[in-house]
């Protein structure tokens, strides 16, 4: 069964680029869609973007013009770069994969998630 | 907000039925999207219980049935257990935002 596992900073300053890593084991992230995804405290789930093995990406037009998502085959791991943070971005992230099976997407592995809290 | 309308909570007494609805419009539900449900438990990453509207993924239990019906959608829990105390999501694409969404979610308590 995959298991994917998030790391980075847990404190990230105002206005600075929220940087995080996920390790994916027991798959290759040359197949399938991998996915961010963040609920901030006391609120719901909110999808942040895929990538696709090639290069491909699809972002969510509300962060589009901050989020960058990459991948580093070599290492089995994806990234997330989120930049000019703001309190507002303070959240529980979490890295997923797609099931894969022709429906519109959803997400059957999850990493545990990682706290990121945007503070000076 | 989310497109995606939820009850903010459900409650049932164990062994009783509970129905969550998620109500979208047009340009998701209503226009073929499927829709996934998630039972997200305290501390732990949301976990996949239904996908494409109907479908269980292997290892969930027949207690959960999910159902799709021109802009909604509904998970049903029946044979409530304490275990099932949760925040519950659903999940599709909205054509409009060009964005995959969740619900606004749903707490169960078991009384």
């Amino acid at each position: 069964q995959v298991q994917l596992q998030e790391s980075g900073p847990g404190l990230v300053k105002p206005s600075e680029t929220l940087s995080l890593s996920c390790s994916v084991s027991r798959d290759f992230i040359s197949s399938h869609y991998w996915s961010w995804i963040r609920q901030p405290p006391g609120k719901g789930l909110e999808w942040i973007g895929y990538l696709f093995y090639g290069g491909s990406t699809n972002y969510n037009p509300s962060l589009k013009s901050r989020v960058t998502i990459s991948a580093d085959t070599s290492k089995n791991q994806f990234f997330l770069n989120l930049s000019s943070v703001t309190a507002a971005d303070t959240a529980v992230y979490y890295c997923a994969r797609d099931r894969g099976d022709g429906y519109t997407l959803s997400f059957d592995s999850w990493g545990q998630g990682t706290l990121v809290i945007v503070s000076s | 907000q989310s497109v995606l309308t939820q009850p903010p909570s459900v409650s049932g007494a164990p062994g009783q039925r509970v129905t969550i609805s998620c109500t979208g419009s047009s340009s998701n539900i209503g226009a073929g999207y499927d829709v996934h449900w998630y039972q997200h438990l305290p501390g732990a990453a949301p976990k996949l219980l239904i996908y494409g509207n109907t479908h269980r993924p292997s290892g969930v239990p027949d207690r959960f049935s999910g159902s799709k019906s021109g802009t909604s959608a509904s998970l049903v829990i029946t044979g409530l257990q304490a275990g099932a105390e949760a925040d519950y999501y659903c999940q599709s694409y909205d054509s409009s935002l060009a964005a995959y969404v969740f619900g606004t979610g749903t707490k169960v308590t078991v009384l």
